[in-house]
């Protein structure tokens, strides 16, 4: 079955450091890879998509390129702020047709502490 | 900005006592997927439907979760009875349903329950 595999948290950072947060998947065919975010006490925000191998999603700083040889979809941000504080999910869905498109299968998720 | 709107947003109740949560997707919006969320891990889907109709309930615990979509709008999710292993956040979702890789899944801000 599909399953999404994020780097252990917590991460906690100074502000304006580099961000990267490990994400892998596995799935068969070329699912579509997604980045959500979760503030606290609020739902989950989508920050950011790519649905083909060597697509590059971005949005608000953040980054990630869909890597089909690696399995990959890693985050990075370059200079991170203490308002990015929130837990990132990592997550993809199937392309293909049937029952199952459009299910979300999500990475166990990554605690990102920034302090000022 | 149309949002997906749920209620109750916290629900503390006995075991053995019947829940209900409700959601309202974004206007035009023909997937709907209820996910359930526990504390520390990413949302693993409950069921999903398409209109009125269940698409994936696979991973619905039917001998005391019941889910419907009754006029293909609104939905209602309920647990009776609870169980303690049942405390989570219940986030509901919704999107246009047009079976697109660029579909995207909007959260409402979940229901928070606490069984003791």
């Amino acid at each position: 079955g599909n399953s999404v595999t994020q780097m252990e948290g917590p991460v906690t950072l100074s502000e304006e450091a580099f961000l990267t947060i490990n994400c892998t998947y596995t799935a068969t065919g070329y699912p579509s890879l997604f980045w959500y975010v979760q503030y606290p006490g609020e739902g989950l925000q989508l920050l950011l998509k790519a649905t083909k191998a060597d697509d590059k999603g971005s949005n608000k700083g953040f980054e990630a390129t869909y890597r089909k040889e690696t399995t990959s979809f890693h985050l990075e941000k370059g200079s991170v702020q203490v308002s990015d504080s929130a837990v990132y999910f990592c997550a993809l869905t199937p392309n293909a047709g049937g029952t199952s498109y459009g299910k979300l299968t999500f990475g166990q998720g990554t605690i990102l502490t920034v302090h000022p | 900005e149309a949002e997906v709107a749920q209620s109750p947003r916290y629900k503390i109740t006995e075991k053995s006592q019947a829940v209900a949560f409700w959601c309202d997707p974004i206007s035009g919006h023909a997937t709907l997927y209820w996910y359930r969320q526990i504390l520390g891990q990413g949302p693993e889907l409950l069921v999903q439907f398409q209109d009125e109709s269940v698409v994936d309930d696979s991973q619905l615990p039917k001998d005391r979760f019941s889910a419907e979509r009754l006029k293909g709008v609104d939905s209602t999710l309920k647990i009776q009875p609870a169980e303690l292993g049942d405390s989570a956040m219940y986030l509901c979702a919704s999107s246009l349903g047009l079976g697109l890789s660029t579909d995207t899944q909007y959260f409402g801000p979940g229901t928070r329950l606490t069984v003791l």
